[in-house]
């Protein structure tokens, strides 16, 4: 019930492609969806958030899809770079400002 | 404004023994939260702590424990340390308990031998 599955585990896209990065849940309770982006030795860095009462969020060349309904989010980066070459991280959150449970991570390449 | 920082970096200890792990908040952030973050792994809650008091706790055994402290930075604690206890540990601050966005310090990698 507190699991978030992430998929797939690595991706590999072409330089001006888009990665798309898809995540499920169970639990209804969670409020808040975030993506991390993590480099290697390097802490999380949050990228973009969404809550379930919005369908999309879009900020530059990011944007979270948002399904309510089939509780899935996904993330989508346009125009990928090899400088968005980074693990990344989705996650949920309830009871406000709690602890954050992190779904397995995708491995992201963008080759030049 | 200063980012949430952490030390030491890396660290080397001897199954056994102790170790304690600092954690500088965020500017104006009273909340922090610690995850143990193993290789290839997404991070896993340990515990949070909000205005000097713990504010909820992951599937972490006792000998995991903290502390925060009035200028609001944080330490983690773990005594007699096991092998699977190698990882890197992460603490993330937020502006309070109800607030959701954490933002993560670079971590310390902790080696277990």
């Amino acid at each position: 019930q507190q699991q978030v599955k992430q998929s797939p585990q690595s991706l590999i896209v072409q330089k001006g492609g888009i990665s798309i990065i898809n995540c499920a849940y169970e639990n209804t309770a969670f409020d808040y969806f975030p993506w991390y982006q993590q480099f290697p030795g390097k802490g999380p860095a949050l990228l973009i958030a969404i809550r379930p009462d919005v369908s999309e969020k879009k900020e530059g060349r990011f944007t979270i899809s948002f399904n309510k309904s089939a509780k899935q989010f996904s993330l989508h980066i346009m125009d990928s770079q090899p400088g968005d070459s980074a693990t990344y991280f989705c996650a949920a959150i309830y009871n406000q400002g709690g602890k954050l449970i992190f779904g397995q991570g995708t491995e992201l390449s963008v080759k030049p | 404004e200063t980012g949430v920082t952490q030390s030491p970096t890396h660290l080397i200890k001897t199954r056994g023994q102790q170790v304690t792990l600092r954690c500088s908040s965020q500017s104006g952030h009273n909340t922090v939260s610690w995850y143990q973050q193993a290789l290839g792994q997404g991070p896993q809650f340990i515990f949070q702590y909000y205005r000097e008091e713990e504010n909820g706790r992951g599937n972490f055994p006792p000998r995991f424990s903290g502390l925060q402290f009035p200028n609001y930075s944080s330490e983690l604690n773990v005594n007699a340390l096991e092998l699977d206890d190698s990882a890197l540990y992460l603490c993330a601050s937020s502006l309070g308990r109800g607030r959701d966005e954490q933002y993560f310090g670079p971590g310390t990698r902790l080696t277990v031998t």
